[in-house]
């Protein structure tokens, strides 16, 4: 089956610190890669939906500069949060989506960020 | 513009009885629609989606989801409940022209044994 891996599962930064966090998709290519935000207590708000072939699209209060994300190929993406703060916590989950099994996006365990 | 509504944040009800998540959407054309579920301290694991076609959709853990155009509503069931299936529950709609997946608030579900 379709496996989505996320790394690291957890971390704790200093507020204006960055953290880096990777999404690998495994058994399938992915060929577009979505990253969400679950801030605590919330849904799951869309950052920004990276395409093979196309530019990589941010959604409103999101930004290039605050969220770069790598897609270099069709089995891995990265995303950075730059100089994290309070605001930024919760569980960043990255999706994929594989056009063999009818176009379903499954997602990673999620890279949690707690920012102190 | 697309959008999910789950107008209930909690639903509560004992093992065995029906349970049926409420979830309405808003766009101008055809949607793709989706449920997907949470456990506790864990990502989203999918349950079923909605395509075109069939107006009930069949998922897995028992799952099912009627498609109501006429009220753009697309509800989760499941009969009977069990208290496993306690977790939180989120509607999500594509856009058939943009590929973005919005979701809902998600819907607490809790079966009480």
């Amino acid at each position: 089956g379709a496996l989505v891996y996320q790394y690291p599962r957890r971390t704790i930064c200093k507020s204006g610190t960055s953290m880096r966090m990777e999404c690998q998709a495994v058994g399938f290519q992915a060929t577009s890669v979505a990253w969400y935000r679950q801030s605590p207590q919330k849904t799951f708000e869309l950052i920004a939906l990276s395409t093979v072939n196309s530019a990589i699209k941010y959604e409103q209060n999101f930004t290039q500069e605050k969220f770069p994300i790598s897609h270099p190929n069709l089995s891995f993406s990265s995303m950075t949060v730059l100089n994290a703060y309070l605001e930024d916590r919760g569980l960043y989950l990255c999706g994929a989506r594989d056009r063999g099994f009818g176009n379903t996006l499954y997602f990673g365990e999620g890279s949690r960020l707690i920012v102190v | 513009a697309q959008s999910v509504d789950q107008p209930d944040a909690h639903v509560t009800l004992y093992e065995g009885a029906s349970l049926e998540l409420r979830c309405s959407y808003s766009y101008s054309a055809a949607p793709y629609l989706f449920w997907y579920v949470q456990y506790p301290g864990q990502s989203l694991q999918f349950l079923l989606k909605y395509i075109t076609g069939d107006a009930v959709v069949k998922g897995t853990k028992g799952f099912e989801a009627e498609f109501r155009k006429s009220n753009s509503s697309f509800n989760l069931k499941k009969s009977p409940a069990h208290w496993s299936d306690s977790a939180k529950y989120f509607c999500a709609l594509e856009g058939r022209n943009n590929n973005r997946i919005f979701f809902g608030d998600g819907t607490q579900l809790v079966v009480k044994p």
